[in-house]
């Protein structure tokens, strides 16, 4: 079935520092993809989207981009904050009805 | 402001019994989902719903039940048979045909 795989964490960093966290995927066929982020006792907010190959999502100075030919979707920031620590999660969509999740990445950023 | 609720943030239940856990929204969303996260897990679906008085299981859905008896409210029954009941349970919605979701701010549930 179609399956997220990320980078385990948890992720350390001073603030400033460059972020990547890689995200693969397994699927038959072109998903949309998602980086979704979970700050501490709160709910999923989308982070940002891709939904064909060599799209590049991008929000609040995160970027992320559709290679289908890696069947990835790495998340990267050129420069973190302390405000950015939290959990982040890759997944992919066929349909409206069925996210496929990865188990999350916990980052935190040290001032 | 429109959004998804989710009460109470936390709740509390002895083993045996059933819990609900409610869901509300005003963004006038057809679709709407329940899903379960666990420690170190990413989320798994219990059920969702695309249209008022139809739910379809999701991939987790034994021990668990839902209606949809309005298109704003989606509330979710925990039951005794629900083994493994623990866990941080997060609503969410999205408009029909739209792949994208958005999400409540969770129900952390204890069950002793």
């Amino acid at each position: 079935g179609d399956s997220v795989t990320q980078m385990e964490g948890p992720v350390t960093l001073s603030e400033e520092a460059f972020l990547t966290i890689n995200c693969t995927y397994t699927a038959t066929g072109y998903p949309s993809l998602f980086w979704y982020v979970q700050y501490p006792g709160e709910g999923l907010q989308l982070l940002l989207k891709a939904t064909k190959a060599d799209d590049k999502g991008s929000n609040k100075g995160f970027e992320a981009t559709y290679r289908k030919e890696t069947t990835s979707f790495h998340l990267e920031k050129g420069s973190v904050q302390v405000s950015d620590s939290a959990v982040y999660f890759c997944a992919l969509t066929f349909t409206a009805q069925k996210l496929v999740f990865g188990q999350g990445t916990r980052l935190t950023i040290n001032p | 402001d429109g959004g998804i609720t989710q009460s109470p943030k936390y709740l509390f239940r002895k083993e045996g019994q059933n819990v609900t856990l409610s869901c509300e929204q005003n963004l006038n969303h057809d679709a709407m989902y329940w899903y379960r996260q666990d420690p170190g897990q990413g989320l798994r679906l219990i059920y969702y719903s695309q249209i008022v008085n139809d739910f379809q299981k999701g991939d987790i859905a034994e021990g668990y039940s839902v209606s949809r008896e309005k298109k704003e409210s989606f509330p979710l029954t925990v039951t005794s048979a629900q083994k493994n009941p623990t866990a941080f349970y997060l609503c969410a919605s999205s408009i029909n045909r739209e792949v994208e979701q958005y999400f409540g701010p969770g129900t952390r549930l204890t069950v002793t």
